[in-house]
Formats: structure tokens, C-alpha cells, sequence
């Protein structure tokens, strides 16, 4: 069955540190790949997408995430966290091929940023 | 316009009451989503509109009902809910890409809807 699975629930940094989040994938064939952040009370905003080409993506706000095929891993990293990154994380997939328009959304993580 | 915009924010309601959730976008979308969230948790998919023909409806009870009056336009009536139909309702759109996985959604912020 295709899943996402995202292992850390919860994860707290200092401001100015580095972050890692981790985002594994199980299926069939590469899919689309997704990072989606959705800010308290707000709607998801999308960080950055992966769909061919260069496995080292940038996005919006300084993030960037690394797509290993042989991991199935597709990871979202920072080099320097601000306050206003405290958000929930969540990574998606999208099948590739075929008629299916339904995203395989991970649990999401949680970030909380110490000043 | 790179905005999708949702109304009321919030919603309180009795499970008697008839109400309806507003969507708009105005990026030439094709696409129209409605999404439900419970706190802590993903969205999860309720429907979609391709080309304003509901073309996903992921079982839901019918008391939601979808409507796409136009392209740009969507709505969520809701009639009859139940505590447990409170949460963060998502309206999302896309470009119809020719490979649908690949669509990138933007999103509004939601409305809150609050079941008495």
C-alpha cells in the first residue's frame, strides 16, 4: 500500500540552528513529491516539489529538500531556523501517471522554534 | 490574484441549521478542492471539481453537499452535521495538469466550522 510516514511527530530547535525533517515514502514507482507547510490557523502553503531532474530541490523561505531514490526518502532540510518557521510539516506524494489526483499526505511534523 | 479565498473564517452552527462554505479563486484554475482537517492531523480529500464537474466525491455523508456554480467559484452546503463534523475545511485549487499527481494546490485559510 502506498503510505508516507513522517517519524517525527514532534521536533524542537533553537533560532539560528539547523534542521532536518524526515520524510519516507513507500511506493510502487517515484511519485510526485511534496513538502506543504501550514502556519497556526492558517491554510498549507507549498515549500517546494520534486518531480524530475537535479534530486536536490529549492523552495520558498530558505528551505531545500534532497530526494534519495534508494532511500525512498525525500527530506527537508534549513541551514538557520527563525522564530517564524514554527509551523506543521506535512510531506505528500502524488501518483504518477494514471487519473489519480488524490495526494498521500504523511502525519506531519510538528516544529517549535526556543528564541 | 494568487489568493484562494475562503468565507465566513468561523462558523458555529447547531445540527438543525442550514449553512454553506465559500470558496474563490481567481487564477484560472480548473481544479477546485474541498478538504477536511482535525487538529493535529493532515487534510483529508472530501471532493474535487475538474472543469466544474464534481469528478472525486471520497464517500462523503450527504450532508455535505459540493456545488461549482462557475470556475471559479465553490461551495460547501451543509445541512444536518454533527459534533464530530467540526474542523478546519480547506478549499484548494490547481491548474488540471495533464498528470493529476502533479497538481500543486493552493490553498485558503480555512474555515473553522464548530458543531453544537
Amino acid at each position: 500500500a502506498q503510505s508516507v510516514t513522517q517519524p517525527d511527530i514532534h521536533i524542537t530547535v533553537s533560532e539560528g540552528a539547523s534542521l532536518e525533517l524526515r520524510c519516507n515514502y513507500s511506493y510502487g514507482a517515484t511519485p510526485y513529491l511534496f513538502w506543504y507547510v501550514q502556519s497556526p490557523g492558517q491554510g498549507l502553503q507549498l515549500l517546494l516539489k520534486y518531480f524530475s531532474g537535479d534530486t536536490l530541490v529549492q523552495g520558498i523561505k530558505g528551505f531545500e529538500a534532497e530526494f534519495k531514490r534508494s532511500q525512498s526518502s525525500f527530506n527537508l532540510r534549513k541551514p538557520s531556523v527563525h522564530w517564524s518557521d514554527a509551523a506543521e510539516y506535512f510531506c505528500a506524494v502524488g501518483a504518477r501517471g494514471g487519473n489519480n489526483r488524490k495526494l498521500i499526505w504523511g502525519l506531519g511534523t510538528s516544529l517549535a522554534v526556543n528564541p | 490574484d494568487t489568493e484562494v479565498t475562503q468565507t465566513p473564517k468561523h462558523l458555529v452552527m447547531g445540527m438543525t441549521n442550514k449553512k454553506s462554505l465559500k470558496c474563490e479563486q481567481h487564477m484560472g484554475h480548473r481544479a477546485m478542492y474541498w478538504y477536511k482537517q482535525k487538529a493535529k492531523k493532515p487534510p483529508e480529500l472530501m471532493f474535487v471539481y475538474s472543469y466544474e464537474k464534481l469528478s472525486i466525491n471520497e464517500s462523503v455523508p450527504s450532508r455535505f453537499s459540493p456545488e461549482c456554480p462557475n470556475s471559479s467559484l465553490l461551495n460547501l452546503h451543509l445541512h444536518a452535521l454533527q459534533p464530530e463534523d467540526s474542523a478546519l475545511y480547506l478549499c484548494a485549487s490547481s491548474q488540471d495538469q495533464g498528470d493529476p499527481g502533479a497538481n500543486v494546490l493552493t490553498f485558503g485559510a480555512g474555515s473553522r466550522l464548530t458543531v453544537l
